[in-house]
């Protein structure tokens, strides 16, 4: 079983303010993950991290941001929340095998 | 880039029934394709996977083949359960997880 854990796990707030989105893994890994999935269930790959202090925009543009401080611990950022950001947002690491957190479901009124 | 396209994107199946998912991928240089189990409220979960050099891989009830030839995957789930109701992923990889192409996902849900 994979030890990834986001939080929070649901999250209604305001347009204008801003947010942080935690991710925590227990199992060593180098390299971190963060997805957006929309309501038509597709995966999209918004940031990336191969290690402490390295990050990588994904494929799907996004306003988001992220930090590698420590290996462990891989939270998104979003400065001004829009309603636009309304999403599912999945935290991930592997060493070979993906692993998934259970998700941090975010609405943006 | 790599392109996979996922059909169905809903199946229903009565309990006991087989169920499968096609997959097919554009880079031929793909080697690693993965499928992705995704219950509701959760993350998705790696439930079976084969690399290019395997035409099938099996486990338990599950099973997945790979024609390279014809660029396409499919994952068979046998004896279906209600418990095998969720969203399925197929993803195709040149080799690492950064790589990694996701298919849109199928709704499966077994009718008890």
């Amino acid at each position: 079983e994979a030890d990834i854990y986001q939080t929070p796990r649901y999250l209604v707030i305001g347009t204008g303010k801003k947010i942080t989105l935690e991710c925590s893994q227990t199992m060593g890994h180098d390299k971190m993950y963060w997805y957006q999935q929309d309501p038509g269930m597709e995966l999209h790959l918004i940031h990336y991290s191969y290690g402490v202090n390295s990050t990588e925009k994904g494929d799907l543009s996004s306003e988001s941001t992220v930090s590698r401080i420590r290996t462990e611990h891989f939270p998104l950022t979003l400065e001004s929340a829009r309603p636009s950001h309304t999403s599912q947002y999945l935290c991930a690491s592997s060493s070979g095998e993906l692993f998934f957190g259970e998700g941090s479901r975010l609405t943006v009124l | 880039g790599e392109n996979v396209e996922q059909h169905p994107s809903t199946l229903s199946v009565q309990e006991g029934d087989s169920a499968v998912i096609k997959c097919t991928y554009s880079d031929s240089a793909s080697n690693y394709f993965p499928w992705y189990k995704q219950e509701l409220g959760k993350g998705p979960q790696l439930i079976i996977d084969i690399r290019s050099n395997v035409g099938e891989k099996k486990d338990q009830r599950i099973a997945v083949t790979l024609n390279k030839t014809a660029k396409h995957f499919s994952l068979h789930i046998t004896e279906t359960q209600p418990e095998d109701s969720a969203v399925y992923f197929c993803a195709a990889s040149l080799g690492s997880a950064r790589q990694l192409t996701f298919g849109s996902g199928t709704q499966l849900t077994v009718l008890p």
